[in-house]
C-alpha cells in the first residue's frame, strides 16, 4: 500500500510570487490535513479536508488556501510569499471515516524557499 | 489553551541504555496521542498511537504510556541504538482532525 506522496519534494520560489503544493493520501482515506514546520515554531496546523470539504483552519493568513478533489487529492496554495513562509511543508492523511480515534501518516514533505 | 510539552529538548546518550521521553498535555480530555519519529529534513514516522482509553501501546522496542489525568506521556525505549537517533514528536488530538504537537526532543544514541 503506498504512503502519503507529497510533490514537489523542493521548492525555491521568489517573494510575490505564488506557489502550489500537491499531496495525495493513501488509498482509502479521505482525510488530509496540511501543517507547517519550521524552526522557531514547530509544527502548526494550517487546514483540513475531507470529502472536498474544509473541516478545520488554523490561524494562517488568507494567503495560504487549500483544496481537495474527489479522489481525495489535495492541493495548498500559498500567494503573495513571503521570506517568513519558507518552511516544510507535511501532509498528513487518515482514514477518518470510521472514528475520530485514527492514525494520521504523513508525507516526506515538500522544502520552500522563498528568496 | 491546549498545548503540549517535551523536556528535554535534546537528549545525549551511550548505545545500549534505557531512556524515556516526556510529553505533557494541558487539557485531559484527549481523543489520541501520537509518537511521531522524524529524521533530519524528512517527514514524520508514526511510531505509536493510543487512544484515550488506553494506558499504553507497544511496539518492538518501544513502549508508550498514557495518563490522562496527570496529562502525560512517556516514551520508552529499550537497548537504545546510533539507528534510533532522531528527532522525536508527541502530538495530541482533542476532538478534531486537528492534532496539537510538541517541539521535540532530539535524541542521540552515541556508538
Amino acid at each position: 500500500k503506498a504512503g502519503v506522496t507529497q510533490t514537489p519534494r523542493y521548492l525555491i520560489k521568489t517573494r510575490g510570487q505564488q506557489v502550489t503544493l500537491s499531496c495525495s493520501p493513501i488509498s482509502g482515506h479521505r482525510s488530509v490535513s496540511w501543517y507547517q514546520q519550521t524552526p522557531g515554531q514547530g509544527l502548526q496546523f494550517l487546514f483540513e479536508y475531507f470529502s472536498e470539504t474544509q473541516r478545520n483552519k488554523g490561524n494562517f493568513p488568507g494567503r495560504f488556501s487549500g483544496r481537495q478533489f474527489s479522489n481525495s487529492r489535495s492541493e495548498m496554495n500559498v500567494s503573495t510569499l513571503e521570506l517568513g513562509d519558507s518552511a516544510l511543508y507535511l501532509c498528513a492523511s487518515s482514514d477518518r471515516d470510521r472514528t475520530m480515534n485514527t492514525e494520521a501518516f504523513f508525507g516526506q514533505g515538500t522544502r520552500l524557499t522563498v528568496v | 489553551k491546549q498545548e503540549v510539552t517535551q523536556i528535554p529538548a535534546a537528549l545525549s546518550v551511550p548505545e545500549g541504555e534505557n531512556l524515556v521521553l516526556n510529553c505533557s498535555f494541558t487539557d485531559s480530555a484527549i481523543y489520541n496521542l501520537q509518537w511521531f519519529r522524524q529524521d533530519p529534513g524528512k517527514g514524520l514516522t508514526s511510531l505509536l498511537l493510543i487512544q484515550s482509553s488506553q494506558r499504553e501501546q507497544t511496539s518492538g522496542r518501544l513502549n508508550a504510556s498514557l495518563d490522562k489525568s496527570s496529562g502525560r506521556s512517556t516514551l520508552y525505549i529499550a537497548a537504545s541504538q546510533p539507528g534510533d537517533s532522531a528527532t522525536y514528536l508527541c502530538a495530541v488530538r482533542w476532538g478534531s482532525e486537528k492534532l496539537v504537537f510538541g517541539k521535540g526532543t532530539k535524541l542521540t544514541v552515541n556508538p
